[in-house]
């Protein structure tokens, strides 16, 4: 029962290289999401997708881009890595609002250097 | 500016004790309410949550309190256990219409929990 699996689990790049995050779910989710976690300021959402082919910009969006083609897999893309993106990147998923809030289910987080 | 805040980084508890982590919020549209725990090296959880409809959920040693008129909530662990041990995360939804990722989350900064033996 895997739920959200992130890869890469770590990774360094230099400034200006590029890199694609992956996230898998297997609970059938409508829902997933892109987050990063900085000291001090919790979680920021940074693109999330409500269905296979769909995307939308979260809080932080600048920097990265995103794709949905299968409803099971997110992908995180950083074209031009800057040191600013250094931070831990969390992938969640959730059902849609049904009767009621879904809770979102987590990844254990992919940790990015960019040096 | 941050719409869920959480205003104590740390606290520390004794065995046995309670634990009580605060959380405050400004946007009056947020109706769910969640705790997440979080381990290092590891994702967050859910733990708990609370709808705007209602003043308390509990679930085992867990209990959340939701004041709207103060636009607070806050998390009771009682009795506190090493195992407990851990950062904790504040966060609010709120419906946003049609076709919406209505389940969006707007996090605190969070508050790491010591209990101490």
């Amino acid at each position: 029962n895997a739920g959200v699996t992130q890869t890469p689990k770590f990774r360094v790049l230099k400034t200006g290289q590029s890199m694609t995050l992956l996230c898998a779910q297997d609970m059938n989710h409508e829902y997933m999401y892109w987050y990063r976690q900085d000291p001090g300021m919790g979680l920021r959402l940074i693109h999330y997708s409500v269905g296979e082919g769909t995307t939308a910009k979260g809080e932080v969006p600048d920097g990265y881009n995103v794709s949905r083609l299968k409803k099971q897999n997110f992908l995180l893309g950083l074209e031009s890595a800057a040191p600013s993106q250094t931070s831990v990147y969390f992938c969640a998923s959730s059902y849609s609002r049904r009767g009621g809030y879904q809770p979102q289910h987590f990844g254990d987080g992919t940790r990015l250097s960019i040096l | 500016d941050q719409q869920v805040k959480q205003n104590s980084p740390s606290l520390s508890v004794q065995e046995g004790r309670i634990s009580i982590l605060n959380c405050d919020y400004t946007n009056s549209m947020f109706d769910y309410f969640l705790w997440y725990k979080k381990y290092p090296a590891e994702g967050p959880t859910f733990l708990i949550s609370i709808s705007s409809i209602k003043d308390k959920n509990e679930d085992g040693r867990f209990t959340v309190f939701l004041n709207k008129s103060a636009k607070h909530l806050s998390l009771h662990i009682v009795p506190s256990q090493p195992g407990d041990s851990a950062v904790y995360f504040c966060a609010a939804s709120g419906e946003r219409g049609l076709n919406n990722a209505g389940n969006m989350l707007t996090f605190g900064g969070g508050t790491r929990l010591m209990v101490k033996p």
